[in-house]
């Protein structure tokens, strides 16, 4: 079975543009959750979806946000990046709705110049 | 905001010996998860405990829970090169929290030949 697919790998963007950054999960997974990690602040948790619906955010600006489609596939979009937002930015997936252990896939590694 | 404590920071053993590292956290749990980390590649989850149990293992992992004292320990036994990596806990909250995921600030392992 596949596991979690985040493309791009790599993103290299500028001040004040926006990116949009795509996860495969596990087939049969519904839920899918988003991270960032940065040195500074560690792993923080941005937001879950489970059926197409966000059941969770964590505490990040409203420019970033995100979406689930039909097919449990998830993107997320960080509008007008800042310098800050250069990170690795992690896409997890999880078979049922709740308290169970999380698949991550291989991140994409955002650097904003 | 992260959910609590790694200790120690980082730790550097050599090959063959036991690697013990403990997380703490401040707030009440459904489970407790430990995950890897290599060169800041995706996270592989190692193993999940739930706050009614105390000591669960899985090859040469063995992880226990103090949910009175809201602190956890991974063991590894018998330490290889290929077990150098980060290591993160990270708590899922009690009903209703998905599976949002808060982790602590992670231990480096360094096992030296």
């Amino acid at each position: 079975k596949a596991g979690v697919t985040q493309t791009p790998r790599y993103l290299i963007k500028t001040r004040g543009q926006q990116v949009t950054l795509s996860c495969s999960p596990i087939s049969g997974h519904r839920s899918v959750s988003w991270y960032q990690q940065t040195p500074g602040q560690g792993l923080q948790f941005l937001f879950e979806y489970f059926s197409e619906t966000q059941r969770n955010k964590g505490n990040f600006p409203g420019r970033f946000s995100g979406r689930q489609f039909s097919n449990s596939r998830s993107e997320m979009n960080v509008s007008t990046l800042e310098l800050g937002d250069s990170a690795l930015y992690l896409c997890a997936s999880s078979l049922v709705v709740s308290n169970t252990e999380a698949f991550f896939g291989q991140g994409t590694r955002l650097t904003v110049v | 905001s992260q959910q609590g404590e790694e200790d120690p920071q980082a730790l550097s053993i050599q090959e063959g010996e036991n690697a013990t590292m403990n997380c703490s956290y401040k707030t009440s749990i459904n489970n407790l998860q430990w995950y890897r980390q290599n060169s800041g590649r995706g996270l592989v989850h190692l193993i999940l405990i739930r706050s009614n149990e105390r000591e669960k293992h899985s090859g040469r992992l063995r992880v226990t829970l103090d949910t009175s004292k809201k602190s956890s320990s991974l063991l590894i036994t018998a330490s290889r090169a290929a077990d150098t990596a980060s290591y993160f806990c990270a708590t899922a909250g009690l009903t209703g929290g998905g599976n949002k995921l808060t982790f602590g600030t992670g231990t480096q392992l360094k096992v030296e030949l």
